[in-house]
């Protein structure tokens, strides 16, 4: 089956800095995405990753080894409003996204 | 408009009654997808079409059908609600399969 593996819940602090991790194993790939989501709000694009190694976006980073179907996001100089769930989502040979049920971070002072 | 939008923002039905939930975007991206959210479990992907007038089904297309008869609308129909029906549901548009989509604000359903 495919399944998408990333931690439930996660705290840090104002400032410093956060890995979420994700595993995955899909019938193909096209693809990593991450997705941030505020509370009753709709998803939004953060990165997109297909090849291996590092993207780099300002304060956020994905990394991506498909040897070992393993991605992580990196946030830097947390702020306030980096409070959210990260989604993870990989496409699979059919072009359609397999969604994890995404991290909760929980930025406190 | 800009984007994507969806209507209702939110809605109660009673079980067994026929529900659509529209959406429209405007920025005559080709790919769109029906997703529902709960608590728990990742976005589960209901219905998509890769270009106007096709449609396919996805993980979990029980309970729903969809349209698309042109390139800016896909409602998406219960034809008779069940209470396993209540989520938040997401309309999502791509510029082409397999690129980033773009999501709507959502629809909060409640099936009693």
């Amino acid at each position: 089956g495919q399944n998408i593996d990333q931690p439930t819940e996660m705290t840090a602090t104002e400032g410093a800095i956060v890995q979420i991790n994700c595993t995955y194993q899909t019938s193909g790939f096209n693809g990593l995405f991450w997705y941030q989501q505020h509370a009753g709000e709709a998803p939004t694009f953060l990165s997109y990753n297909v090849l291996d190694g590092l993207e780099e976006k300002g304060r956020f980073s994905s990394f991506l080894s498909r040897s070992k179907g393993y991605s992580y996001l990196l946030l830097k100089e947390l702020q306030m409003k980096d409070s959210a769930s990260y989604l993870c989502a990989v496409m699979d040979s059919n072009y359609q996204l397999i969604w994890g049920a995404g991290t909760k971070l929980i930025i406190k002072p | 408009i800009a984007g994507i939008t969806q209507a209702p923002t939110s809605q109660i039905l009673a079980a067994g009654r026929r529900m659509t939930l529209r959406c429209t975007q405007d920025m005559r991206h080709n790919a769109m997808y029906w997703y529902r959210q709960d608590l728990g479990l990742g976005l589960r992907l209901i219905h998509y079409s890769n270009t106007a007038g096709t449609t396919g089904k996805g993980e979990v297309p029980d309970g729903y059908s969809v349209s698309r008869a042109n390139t800016d609308d896909f409602p998406l129909t219960l034809a008779s609600a069940v209470p396993s029906q209540t989520s938040v549901y997401f309309c999502a548009s791509s510029p082409r399969d397999g690129g980033e989509q773009f999501f709507g604000p959502g629809t909060r359903l409640t099936v009693l």
